[in-house]
């Protein structure tokens, strides 16, 4: 079955100090990965997935993520951050079940706090 | 382009009562999924829709919780005789089918809490 766990809970960074959320994944064939980030009672927005092609992808806001087959791992980076990037951020794995369809398989989260 | 849209936002009821909730999608998309996010994890799948006809259904979504789409376009999902383990966000969520698109836009959620 897949899975995702994302090892940090919980982490801090200084605003403008760079950023790596990790992820891993479990997950038989090619994965579909996407990082989504939730702010405080609000729904999920995607920032950015992973479906085959370049392993480096970009996504909104001046995040990355990097594909790395051989660590089962999908770790999300920001050079830079604001302090309007605190949030929670979920990594997830799409399991699909037939017809072009997926649901999504998501980690527990991390919360990122930003210090002035 | 209105997004995803849940009501209500919030809930508070009696434990033993009856809730729904309603979902309307991005209007052309005909997937539609229901997740339930409890306080500290991510979301878990509870069920799947493409257009009118129900498709999947996780585990998790006991004979107490029933979910239908009539006409392809807005969902509602009920939860009978609630229990205080039921206190939850339920998101919605919609993609399209075509091609190899595989992106699920969420809405806002409906925040639940059985008292």
């Amino acid at each position: 079955a897949q899975s995702v766990t994302q090892p940090d809970i919980h982490i801090t960074v200084s605003e403008g100090a760079s950023l790596e959320l990790r992820c891993n994944y479990s997950y038989g064939a090619t994965p579909y990965l996407f990082w989504y980030v939730q702010s405080p009672g609000q729904g999920l927005q995607l920032l950015l997935k992973y479906f085959s092609g370049d392993t480096l992808v970009q996504g909104i806001k001046g995040f990355e993520a990097e594909f790395k087959r051989s660590q089962s791992s999908f770790n999300l980076r920001k050079p830079s951050v604001h302090w309007s990037d605190a949030a929670e951020y979920f990594c997830a794995v799409g399991a699909p079940f037939g017809e072009g369809a997926q649901k999504l398989v998501f980690g527990q989260g991390t919360r990122l706090t930003i210090n002035p | 382009d209105t997004g995803v849209s849940q009501n209500p936002r919030h809930k508070i009821t009696k434990r033993g009562q009856n809730v729904t909730f309603r979902c309307d999608p991005i209007s052309e998309h005909n997937r539609l999924y229901w997740y339930r996010q409890t306080l500290g994890q991510g979301p878990e799948f509870l069920t799947y829709f493409q257009n009118e006809a129900q498709l999947e259904k996780s585990r998790l979504l006991s004979d107490r919780f029933s979910a239908e789409r009539p006409k392809g376009s807005f969902s509602t999902l009920e939860i009978q005789r609630t229990e205080q383990g039921d206190s939850a966000m339920y998101l919605c969520a919609s993609s399209f089918s075509r091609g190899t698109t595989y992106e699920q836009y969420f809405g806002p959620g409906t925040r639940l809490t059985v008292t």
